[in-house]
């Protein structure tokens, strides 16, 4: 196991529900991220949070909401979805996002979301 | 613009048998090059890391080689096992980006399937 834990590891959810995916690390990092991995494509960098303060946002559709209540801890709240975002959502941690080569990320199982 | 390419997109491979999997990049300026494993229903998992002035590095059976000049970096494994059987994805560390980091780029990876 990686240290990155991730809940739930498959998820059904309707255009309307509304939903959260949780992560957790026990890795004590102080960077965490939210990545979405769909077929044949590379991973795709959603969010980044360094020490709780988002640091990067890639221009994702605010029907995904993050939520970094401390370093351990990263959320995905999720409403009115559709069923192009089902994909596989990642959560990733790291020691931190300053500058320099040595950063190695440590990925969750990943949660299998399909909207229908 | 920054891509990583990885060939072929997927491969399939007797137990026992070697194999390598290629990955081209246009990162520029470029940190490190990382390859990952990922197998199915699992996160990706740190494989090997080369940094620009390292041209081979090996973990195991797995032997990344690094030519900075051309920009192409191969994965050679060697006696194939069953527990192969994963995507391989290849991630380059971009230098250039304006947030003080180090900003990441991923292949879309090689799907190996090792058939007994």
């Amino acid at each position: 196991e990686t240290g990155v834990t991730q809940t739930p590891r498959h998820l059904v959810m309707g255009m309307t529900n509304k939903k959260s995916l949780k992560c957790e690390q026990h890795l004590g990092h102080n960077a965490m991220y939210w990545y979405k991995q769909s077929a044949k494509k590379p991973l795709e960098l959603m969010f980044v949070y360094n020490f709780k303060e988002q640091t990067e946002n890639n221009s994702v559709p605010s029907r995904f909401s993050p939520e970094c209540p401390n370093s351990s801890h990263l959320f995905l709240h999720l409403h009115t979805l559709q069923p192009e975002d089902s994909a596989l959502y990642l959560c990733a941690s790291s020691q931190d996002r300053a500058s320099g080569s040595g950063e190695t990320q440590y990925f969750g199982p990943g949660t299998r979301l399909l909207v229908l | 613009k920054n891509q990583v390419e990885q060939s072929p997109q997927s491969l399939i491979i007797l137990e026992g048998k070697n194999c390598t999997l290629q990955c081209n990049y246009t990162v520029s300026p470029f940190s490190n090059l990382r390859w990952y494993k990922q197998d199915t229903g699992r996160g990706p998992v740190s494989l090997t890391i080369m940094t620009f002035s390292e041209n081979t590095k090996s973990n195991g059976r797995y032997t990344a080689t690094l030519d900075a000049d051309t920009k192409q970096s191969s994965l050679h494994i060697t006696a194939s096992q069953l527990s192969d059987s994963a995507s391989y994805i290849c991630v380059v560390s971009w230098k250039g980006f304006s947030g003080g980091y180090n900003k990441l780029i991923f292949g879309a990876g090689t799907r190996l399937a090792v058939h007994p």
